[in-house]
């Protein structure tokens, strides 16, 4: 069980076009779910907390008119880098903890996306 | 500020012998910290969590350590097999929600 799925996998566009990612918990609920990115060779960094029915909390130095993300149901956030550039090439990754659980509890994680713009 | 530092350098050993990898942080008082593997192009897979009572814990070929006064966390695997290839991951839960920080990872190589 515990298992989140990401998609794409994989997306090359253009440059001004905007990406939606999708990240699903397929097997459990997840009220709170996270975004994180990864550059070559560099540990996962934070972007955001999305929280099925409210906002998203955004880390310090992420735009959140850059970085739309819904949350709209238990099992679903979703990512959209809008007018993506060059700069936003990047690993974005997603995971999800489990409701109901203490908070010393693993986070499972999708497979992530291969964000690349041309 | 907040740090979790770990041996950035690759660790490449021969398999059969044990790995041992080392994951030191500043500026935090966790109450457990996690160890994830990471393969190239996917996702990390948790593979361990040790609250700061444990001094140890096993799973299978597993073992973690966890010392709150040198603020430091061993990982071992023994009998290391070439399929343990791969690079792990310390995590802490950051700030007071349940987003987690992570270490660069170690790069584990097991050569047959």
């Amino acid at each position: 069980g515990a298992v989140v799925s990401q998609h794409p996998s994989w997306v090359i566009c253009k440059s001004g076009t905007s990406v939606k990612i999708e990240c699903r918990s397929l097997d459990f609920q997840a009220t709170t779910m996270f975004w994180y990115r990864q550059f070559p060779k560099q540990s996962l960094m934070l972007m955001a907390t999305s929280n099925e029915g409210s906002k998203a909390t955004y880390e310090q130095g992420v735009e959140k008119d850059k970085f739309l993300i819904n949350h709209a149901s238990l099992t679903l956030s979703t990512l959209t880098v809008t007018s993506a550039h060059p700069e936003d090439s990047s690993f974005y990754i997603c995971s999800a903890r489990k409701d109901g659980l203490f908070s010393n509890q693993p986070q499972h994680f999708g497979d992530g996306t291969r964000l690349s713009i041309l | 500020s907040q740090k979790i530092e770990q041996n950035s350098e690759a660790l490449n050993i021969q398999e059969g012998k044990t790995a041992t990898l080392t994951c030191n942080y500043t500026n935090y008082s966790p109450a457990y910290l996690q160890w994830y593997r990471q393969d190239p192009g996917r996702g990390p897979v948790f593979l361990l969590l040790i609250r700061e009572n444990e001094k140890e814990k096993r799973k299978e070929r597993l073992k973690v350590t966890f010392d709150t006064t040198l603020k430091q966390s061993l990982f071992h695997i023994t009998a290391s097999q070439p399929a343990d290839s791969a690079t792990y991951l310390c995590a802490l839960v950051q700030g007071s929600g349940y987003a987690l920080n992570f270490g660069k990872g170690t790069s584990l190589l097991v050569t047959p």
